[in-house]
């Protein structure tokens, strides 16, 4: 089944304790993303990749980190989690080409105290 | 600065009635566009896209949307609400070049709830 999995599903966390947020497509798809979805904003994007070794940052990327070191995985790394980094966040991917869907994860919300 | 905008935060519709989750968007060029459906605790699923050619496009569960260049929106809508279509819905427009090529802008979001 084509998917792209997200883990974990739910995370509560310290202020100041590194976490990494795991995700992985089978699709074979160059391109993949990173979006929080918080109430009245929607979704914000926070890092993309167009493909293994090319990332660049979206609209909200301070306090993350991302790598693509293989073409399916694509971690979103808290160095330093603060509270304001408390939301809900989404994984995607979609094949090279604008005019393609994107496909997202389950989700994984997380809770910084 | 491109943007999409729902201008409702929650639209609500009787069972049986028609449906329409309103979207306009603010990006150059001629963008591709699209709608996705979020259920609770679930992750966003896509709905339909335009890409070009007829302005009516039809999706998912008997969604379709309306392409309206002049008055750059993108309106979705259905003839006959379900009460199993209660969620979230997202407008999101992509370029179709530049150095962002991928990028997916969203909207807020629209609250869709369907009353029995």
């Amino acid at each position: 089944e084509a998917q792209v999995t997200q883990n974990p599903r739910y995370l509560i966390t310290v202020t100041g304790k590194k976490l990494t947020v795991t995700c992985s497509q089978n699709m074979n798809h160059e391109y993949m993303s990173w979006y929080r979805q918080d109430p009245g904003l929607g979704l914000r994007q926070i890092y993309y990749s167009m493909n293994v070794e090319v990332t660049d940052k979206g609209d909200v990327p301070e306090g993350y980190k991302v790598s693509r070191k293989e073409k399916r995985n694509f971690p979103l790394i808290l160095e330093s989690p603060s509270p304001n980094q408390t939301s809900l966040y989404f994984c995607a991917s979609s094949p090279r080409g604008s005019a393609t869907e994107a496909f997202f994860g389950q989700g994984t919300r997380l809770t910084v105290v | 600065a491109q943007s999409v905008a729902q201008p409702e935060d929650q639209v609500n519709v009787a069972e049986g009635n028609p449906l329409t989750v309103k979207c306009t968007y603010s990006v150059s060029g001629n963008p591709y566009l699209f709608w996705y459906v979020q259920y609770p605790n679930r992750g966003l699923q896509f709905l339909l896209k335009y890409i070009t050619g007829d302005n009516l496009v039809k999706g998912s569960y008997g969604f379709e949307a309306e392409f309206n260049k002049s008055q750059t929106s993108f309106h979705l809508k259905k003839p006959s609400a379900l009460v199993s279509d209660s969620a979230l819905y997202f407008c999101a427009v992509r370029a179709r070049s530049g150095g962002s090529q991928g990028n997916l802008i969203f909207g807020k979001g629209t609250k869709l709830s369907v009353k029995p």
